[in-house]
């Protein structure tokens, strides 16, 4: 079973919908959680960021973390075109009080919004 | 703005041959991450460096090799390339200790022949 997992869709939506992506995960010792957002043939580039349960709002997005239920999500608003990407859920946990940054990644959502 | 680049964008090698793949970062990070996607797969990590000489093997490190001379640069080294390889591989860094965000280059996609 692999450490994070995440439905690679593809997702399809029209223009002004909301959109939900989803990830699961095994391990218990992730604390910082993250939703990249990765457009064709361009590297990753961070799109939220949270440490530990609870949710945080960045204009149309809402990133959600459930520790409980290992469980976080990507709540997109009013979805447009130029939200078309693949979206990349990434956690990572603290090792011995020093944390060398390494990420564990979903599988990676891809998402296309319809004009 | 963090800048991180990536020696190649595409590159088609044959089996057998070394292939050196080249990452620069401009902001003086201490740590920096090279993984490859695959669909399905999502961003593996092959192996990452935590300081000038120092690295540590990540998930996937066999077939590969790393180098890290200088701070601002990683190489990735594929010792004797393989069909299995061909991939996109991706250079990150990350920042100051107390963050967790990385930064990536565009890529490099391989195609070994």
């Amino acid at each position: 079973q692999k450490e994070v997992e995440q439905d690679p869709g593809p997702l399809s939506v029209p223009e002004g919908a909301i959109v939900s992506l989803n990830c699961t995960y095994s391990n218990s010792a992730f604390q910082y959680f993250m939703w990249y957002r990765q457009y064709s043939r361009k590297g990753p580039e961070l799109l939220m960021y949270t440490y530990s349960s609870g949710n945080k709002e960045d204009g149309r997005f809402t990133a959600q973390v459930d520790k409980s239920s290992k469980y976080i999500s990507l709540f997109i608003r009013d979805s447009q075109p130029s939200d078309s990407a693949t979206y990349l859920c990434a956690m990572s946990r603290t090792t011995g009080g020093t944390s060398y940054g390494k990420l564990t990644f979903g599988q990676g959502t891809i998402l296309t919004v319809h004009p | 703005d963090v800048k991180v680049t990536q020696s190649s964008r595409y590159l088609v090698k044959r089996t057998g041959e070394k292939v050196f793949l080249e990452c620069v970062q401009d902001m003086d990070h201490e740590n920096m991450f090279w993984y490859r996607q695959d669909p399905g797969l999502g961003l593996r990590l092959i192996y990452f460096s935590y300081d000038v000489k120092m690295k540590e093997k990540g998930d996937i490190p066999e077939g590969y090799s790393v180098s890290r001379e200088k701070k601002e640069r990683f190489s990735l080294i594929l010792e004797s390339a393989s069909t299995n390889q061909t991939s996109m591989y991706l250079c990150a860094s990350r920042g100051p200790f107390f963050s967790e965000t990385q930064y990536f280059g565009p890529g490099t996609r391989l195609l070994v022949l």
